[in-house]
């Protein structure tokens, strides 16, 4: 059974960082691109970051870069998202999902960046 | 980027009723398609890649149509269970990019 599972998520201050991790198993991690997705409150999923198998390439939406950092460590079957710089705009539900094709979505890490 | 654009919105529909949801991508992006499902409170699921494909354990009520620019995702006997929002999303160009979601209710 595939499994994911998102931690790291929290309240933290405009202008600080976090890290989210999800830990997945059921499946060869290291043969899928993984991808952050995140839902303001009451909004709809807007695509953040994604990173492929082996870990060399990654891409971003705009609204991202240069202050989100994807990455993977596919010896824990773990996926990382750093963050930097937050907004108050960044506070969301981030989710993880495999593959290209969005097979499988974690429950979820609420990020709140308030003062 | 590719703009995605669900319509309707919104729906209210009845148990047994066939509903269809259309989906309209600014450029090509031939089947590269999802159709995700979030019920009220709950993480996404995914329904429906590559178009028309059903993901394992979908029920066969669920069903994808479409290629190029205009695609549809057509329930063909609403249960109570469906009542959720549904996305949209295209992997065929970065950044991915969803729809803006549709809200069916009973």
């Amino acid at each position: 059974e595939v499994q994911l599972l998102e931690s790291g998520g929290g309240l933290v201050q405009p202008g600080g960082s976090l890290r989210l991790s999800c830990a997945v198993s059921g499946f060869t991690f290291s043969a899928y691109a993984m991808t952050w997705v995140r839902q303001a409150p009451g909004k709809g999923l807007e695509w953040v970051s994604v990173i492929t198998g082996s870990g060399n390439r990654t891409y971003n939406a705009d609204s991202v870069k240069g202050r989100f950092t994807i990455s993977r460590d596919n010896s824990k079957n773990t996926l990382y998202l750093q963050m930097s710089s937050l907004r108050v705009e960044d506070t969301a539900v981030y989710y993880c999902a495999t593959g290209r094709e969005f097979d499988f979505w974690g429950q979820g890490a609420l990020v709140t960046v308030s003062s | 980027d590719v703009q995605m654009t669900q319509s309707p919105s919104s729906l209210s529909a009845s148990i047994g009723d066939r509903v269809t949801i259309t989906c309209r991508a600014s450029q090509g992006i031939r089947n590269f398609l999802v159709w995700v499902q979030q019920k009220p409170g709950k993480a996404p699921k995914s329904l429906i890649y590559a178009a028309s494909n059903l993901q394992t354990g979908v029920p066969s009520r669920f069903s994808g149509d479409g290629s190029g620019t205009d695609f549809t995702l057509t329930i063909s006997s609403l249960q109570s269970e469906d009542i959720a929002t549904y996305y949209c999303l295209q992997y065929n160009t970065y950044p991915r990019t969803f729809g803006q979601g549709t809200k069916v209710e009973i």
